[in-house]
């Protein structure tokens, strides 16, 4: 089973450019979420989807940011314009939810998209 | 919202040694607590999790230790050995049977384990 996967790996970009990132749930998973971690502190939560709607997008640092997910399977998360302090690696992970009544949260991460601003 | 405190932030061991990664979390909903393991350049991976109605659980060398009174939780690796070298997280969330909500980290330890 493939896991979860994002695309790029890798971003350079400069300041005030916009970048969106793309996120693949492991098939079948409803919950996906958003996280971002700054170099040296915790990641941090952004958002989360069930399906394709946002069920908690209080981690969110302000409107330059925007999280799709169309559709209930993959998601894009969108930074326009761009600034300095939103350099880090953004993470994605997903979890499967209730399945023929069985609650399965564990969250499977994906490797990761490191975001320069210059 | 939950706020999560992680200690020690850097960690060295001897090999064969034991670790132990702490942690206190300060939303008393909070009913889930994941460890995770980052190695270098690798996607955080779930190393051993506990729900808040265990106070313990184990899998081979390591186990974690929860006190919900103290809102502590610990990660204990024994006979640590070199591949056990990575930055580990504690975590904490409500999860429920209708939904899950998103993890709250701790700042991360890096454990060093010595030759």
């Amino acid at each position: 089973e493939a896991g979860v996967t994002q695309f790029p790996s890798h971003s350079v970009i400069e300041k005030g450019q916009t970048v969106t990132l793309r996120c693949d749930p492991i098939s079948g998973h409803d919950n996906l979420y958003w996280y971002r971690r700054v170099m040296g502190k915790e990641i941090k939560f952004l958002l989360h989807f069930v399906k394709e709607s946002k069920q908690d997008e209080s981690g969110m640092p302000n409107n330059r940011f925007l999280a799709e997910r169309t559709g209930g399977t993959y998601s894009t998360l969108k930074v326009q314009p761009a600034e300095l302090e939103d350099s880090g690696v953004y993470f994605c992970a997903s979890s499967q939810g209730l399945v023929r009544g069985k609650v399965s949260n564990e969250q499977f991460f994906g490797p990761g998209t490191r975001l320069t601003v210059l | 919202g939950e706020n999560v405190e992680q200690h020690p932030s850097t960690l060295s061991v001897q090999e064969g040694d034991s670790a132990v990664i702490k942690c206190t979390y300060s939303d008393s909903a909070s009913n889930y607590f994941p460890w995770y393991k980052q190695e270098l350049g690798k996607r955080p991976q779930l190393i051993i999790d506990i729900r808040s109605n265990v106070g313990e659980k184990k899998d081979q060398r390591i186990a974690v230790t929860l006190n919900k009174t103290a809102k502590h939780f610990s990660l204990h690796i024994t006979e640590t050995q070199p591949e056990d070298s990575a930055v580990y997280f504690c975590a904490a969330s409500w999860q429920g049977y209708g939904g899950a909500d998103g993890l709250t980290f701790g700042k991360g330890t890096h454990l060093i384990i010595q030759p």
